[in-house]
Parts: structure tokens; C-alpha cells; sequence
């Protein structure tokens, strides 16, 4: 069974980047696409972007140009860089993994069926 | 970007009464939505995906229903665990969104 766990700073100064890690255990890494979600505290759920295992990445547009995230495959993990933070980026930082497997089927589906159990990053001074 | 209205944002239902939370999404996004249930302190688990298809290990009280821009979760019989709070999402289009959110409590 696949588990996610996410790794980094939990308090992050204003401006700075936020550095996330989501290392993958029971799986290969290689043939998913691999998510950033979060979510502020009490509120509902945003779709930050992706990545595969050759690099590609998308983002939300909202977020585009402070994002960056990468790939790790021989240490089976991927990370995420979020720059220039405020305090509205303060929220629960989830890694998730897309539902279709690559070697066996159309992918990416954009359901996320499992998640890593969240870390809670705080942007303040 | 697509927006997916979830009301109410709580919803009081008892034990063995049967659920319907609704999702409107702002403009069609034919059968391309899932639906996630969250528990306090815990992360979002896919329960539907494709509108209507259960995720692996989901009981099948639960099922979804709907096409365009209105869609349904229903359970059938509630249990005690089913009490959480559930979101919509679409893939229909760039970014992919979801909804506020229903909390279903006990009445």
C-alpha cells in the first residue's frame, strides 16, 4: 500500500520560500503523477500543481510564477518550492497521487486517490 | 476558473437517514467530478470519481449521480462514521477546483 509523507520547515518567514518534501514508500515513483493540495485552516481545498516523473509540471495559474516543484526518482520523493510567501499561504500542505497508474492506463486522471497525511506550514515573522 | 457551489454548508441528519449533498458547478463540466470525504485532523479520502464511480474500498451506500452542472452524493444509510465533511472536485478544466465543502453532523 502506497503512503506519502510530506517533510520541511513548518514556520517560514514572510517572503521567503516555502520548501517542501513528499517521499513515496510502497510505490514507484515513476509511473504517477504526483500532486500539491493545501488547505488553510477551516477552509476548503486548493489544487496547487503537478509533476511526472520526467519533469513536466503544471501549476495553478493563481500560484504559476512563485512555483517550482521537482522530481527525485532514486529517492523515490518530490518536492515543492513555494517563493515570495505571505501570510495568506499559511494552510496544510498535502502531497497527493494521481488515481491512474501510467503503465497501465490513460493518465493523468486528476482524481487523487491517496494522500500523504499533511504538514501544517506557518508563514510569519 | 470553474467554481462548484456546495450548499448548505452543514447538513443535520441521524443515523440511518439517508444523505444527498449537492454540488453546482458555474458552467458544464459533463461527468468529470469526484467527490472526497475528510475527517477532523485527517486527509481528504477519494470516495467517487468519473461522478459516479466508487473508489476502491468504498461501500456502496455510497454513490453519486449527476452530469453538466448539478451533481449528487447520496448515502443511503447513514453510519456513524459517515459523519465528516465532503468536497467536490472537478477536472473538467484548468485549475482543477473544488468545492467549499458539507459538513454533515449529527442531528
Amino acid at each position: 500500500q502506497v503512503q506519502l509523507q510530506e517533510s520541511g520547515p513548518r514556520l517560514v518567514k514572510p517572503s521567503e520560500t516555502l520548501s517542501l518534501t513528499c517521499t513515496v514508500s510502497g510505490a514507484s515513483i515513476s509511473t504517477y503523477y504526483w500532486n500539491w493540495i493545501r488547505q488553510p485552516a477551516g477552509k476548503g481545498l486548493e489544487w496547487i500543481g503537478r509533476i511526472y516523473t520526467t519533469g513536466s509540471t503544471n501549476q495553478n495559474p493563481s500560484l504559476k510564477s512563485r512555483v517550482t516543484m521537482s522530481v527525485d526518482t532514486s529517492k523515490n520523493e518530490f518536492s515543492l518550492k513555494l517563493s515570495s510567501v505571505t501570510a495568506a499561504d499559511t494552510a496544510i500542505y498535502y502531497c497527493a497521487r494521481d488515481k491512474a497508474d501510467c503503465s497501465t492506463t490513460s493518465c493523468p486522471a486528476n482524481w487523487f486517490d491517496s494522500w500523504g497525511q499533511g504538514t501544517l506550514v506557518t508563514v510569519s515573522s | 476558473e470553474i467554481v462548484l457551489t456546495q450548499t448548505p454548508a452543514t447538513l443535520s441528519l441521524s443515523p440511518g437517514e439517508r444523505a444527498t449533498l449537492p454540488c453546482r458547478a458555474s458552467q458544464s463540466i459533463s461527468s468529470y467530478l469526484a467527490w472526497y470525504q475528510q475527517k477532523p485532523g485527517q486527509a481528504p479520502r477519494l470516495l467517487i470519481y468519473d461522478t459516479s464511480n466508487r473508489a476502491t474500498g468504498i461501500p456502496a451506500r455510497f454513490s453519486g449521480s449527476g452530469s453538466g452542472t448539478d451533481f449528487t452524493l447520496t448515502i443511503s444509510s447513514l453510519e456513524p462514521e459517515d459523519f465528516a465533511v465532503y468536497y467536490c472536485q472537478q477536472r473538467s478544466d484548468w485549475p482543477y477546483t473544488f468545492g467549499q465543502g458539507t459538513k454533515l453532523e449529527i442531528k
